[in-house]
């Protein structure tokens, strides 16, 4: 089956650090970017970070650049995201998701893993 | 950063109904812009791409047309499974920046 299974997230003080974690299968992980996008509660969606196949080209919102980063490691199909010096303003639901663009077809968010709410709370 | 407005924020109708919800951009995007239709506790859902491609899987009462700035997304004949919230998205330039998003209720 295609998808993507997150894991992670959790409760964490303001200051504090978390690693969330996304598992793909049933698709050939490491022809596609990949991408986080979070959902604030009761608010819209916002793109946060996207990362190239091989790793080397990463993107990020201003908002969580030096702060957060978007990895992966395609031996095991796997996407990460390190959010270090969390802020109140970054509790979300997080999700990852797959696209199939960037060069020759254009980007788009086209699978989503389930989410993962992260809560940033003293 | 490119500013993706959509109207209206949220509408009512019913079944069977033509709907149509409108994304304007606040400078021009080409044909980079994608649909995604969201009900509550999910993961979004890619419906359109590239302003008027279905994605596949999608039904075809839905449609989605427009170019540079001003772009629309119609549901053509509303079910009931339709009920939901749509978002558009920008993917011309980054930050990838998303619409506020239009519910569709009842």
């Amino acid at each position: 089956e295609v998808q993507l299974v997150q894991s992670g997230g959790g409760l964490v003080r303001p200051g504090g650090s978390l690693r969330l974690s996304c598992a793909a299968s049933g698709f050939s992980f490491s022809t596609y970017w990949m991408g986080w996008v979070r959902q604030a509660p009761g608010k819209g969606l916002e793109w946060v970070a996207s990362i190239r196949q091989n790793g080397y080209d990463e993107k990020y919102l201003d908002s969580v650049k030096g702060r957060f980063t978007i990895s992966r490691d395609n031996a095991k199909n796997s996407l990460y995201l390190q959010m270090n010096r969390l802020r109140v303003e970054d509790t979300a639901v997080y999700y990852c998701a797959r696209d199939p663009g960037w060069e020759i077809l254009t980007p788009r968010f086209d699978l989503w893993g389930q989410g993962t709410l992260v809560t940033v709370s003293s | 950063d490119i500013q993706m407005t959509q109207s209206p924020s949220s509408l009512s109708a019913s079944i069977g109904d033509r709907v149509t919800i409108r994304c304007r951009a606040s400078q021009s995007v080409s044909n980079y812009l994608n649909w995604y239709q969201q009900k509550p506790g999910k993961a979004p859902r890619l419906l359109i791409y590239d302003a008027s491609s279905v994605e596949s899987g999608v039904p075809s009462r839905f449609s989605g047309s427009g170019s540079g700035t001003g772009f629309t997304l119609t549901i053509s004949n509303l079910q009931p499974e339709d009920f939901a919230t749509y978002y558009c998205q920008q993917t011309y330039d980054t930050p990838l920046t998303f619409g506020g998003g239009t519910k569709v209720d009842i």
